[in-house]
C-alpha cells in the first residue's frame, strides 16, 4: 500500500545540536516530496520540497533535506537547532499523476532542551 | 496578509447538531483542498475543488459531509448530525493548480463535539 512513514514520534534535541528527522515513502514511482512544520495555533508551513534534480534541497529556516531513491527516503536535517524550532514536522508526498492530494506521515514532534 | 483564512478557529457543538466552516483561499489560487487532522496524526485528504467544481472526494467524507465552492472563491464545509468522531482539526489549503505546486494552509478550525 502507498504510505509515508515517519518512524520517530518524538525527538528531543539540545539547543545548538544537529537534527535529523526521518521519512520513508512507499510508492511505485518517485513522488513529489515535501516537509511541512506545524507550530501550536499555526497552520502548516512548507519548509522545502523536492521534484527532481539535485537530491539535496535547501529550505527555509536553515533546513535541508536529502532525497535517496535507493532508500525511498527524504530525511530532514538542520545543523544547529534553535529553541524556536520546537514544533511538529510532517513529511508528505504528492503523486506525479493524479490530482495532487498530499499524503502525510504521522509527524514527528521535536522538543528542544536548553 | 493574503494567506488562507478559516472561520471559525474553534467550534464546540453538541452531538447531532450541524456545523459549517468557511475557508477563504489565496485570491489567485484555482485549487482548494480540505483535510482533516486528528490528534497524533497527519492531515488526511477530504476533498478538493478546481475552481467551483468538486473533483474528488475521499471515502472519509461520509454523506453527512458536504462541501461547496460557489463561484470558485471561498469554500464551506458542512457537517450534519455531528458525531463525537467528527472532533478534529479541519484544515483548508489552496494552490495555483500546477503540477507539484505548493499547497498553502490556513490555521484550521478545531471542532469539538460533546
Amino acid at each position: 500500500a502507498q504510505s509515508v512513514t515517519q518512524p520517530d514520534i518524538h525527538i528531543t534535541v539540545s539547543e545548538g545540536a544537529s537534527l535529523e528527522l526521518r521519512c520513508n515513502y512507499s510508492y511505485g514511482a518517485t513522488p513529489y516530496l515535501f516537509w511541512y512544520v506545524q507550530s501550536p495555533g499555526q497552520g502548516l508551513q512548507l519548509l522545502l520540497k523536492y521534484f527532481s534534480g539535485d537530491t539535496l534541497v535547501q529550505g527555509i529556516k536553515g533546513f535541508e533535506a536529502e532525497f535517496k531513491r535507493s532508500q525511498s527516503s527524504f530525511n530532514l536535517r538542520k545543523p544547529s537547532v534553535h529553541w524556536s524550532d520546537a514544533a511538529e514536522y510532517f513529511c508528505a508526498v504528492v503523486l506525479i499523476t493524479g490530482f495532487q492530494k498530499l499524503v502525510f506521515g504521522t509527524g514527528t514532534r521535536l522538543l528542544v532542551s536548553p | 496578509d493574503t494567506g488562507v483564512s478559516q472561520d471559525p478557529r474553534h467550534k464546540i457543538t453538541k452531538r447531532g447538531q450541524n456545523v459549517t466552516f468557511r475557508c477563504d483561499p489565496i485570491s489567485e489560487h484555482n485549487r482548494l483542498y480540505w483535510y482533516r487532522q486528528t490528534l497524533g496524526q497527519g492531515p488526511e485528504f477530504l476533498t478538493y475543488f478546481q475552481n467551483e467544481a468538486q473533483l474528488e472526494k475521499s471515502r472519509l467524507l461520509s454523506d453527512r459531509f458536504s462541501a461547496e465552492r460557489p463561484k470558485g472563491s471561498f469554500s464551506t464545509l458542512e457537517i450534519q448530525r455531528t458525531e463525537q468522531g467528527d472532533s478534529a482539526m479541519y484544515l483548508c489549503a489552496s494552490s495555483l493548480g500546477t503540477v507539484g505546486d505548493t499547497q498553502y494552509f490556513g490555521p484550521g478550525t478545531r471542532l469539538t463535539v460533546l
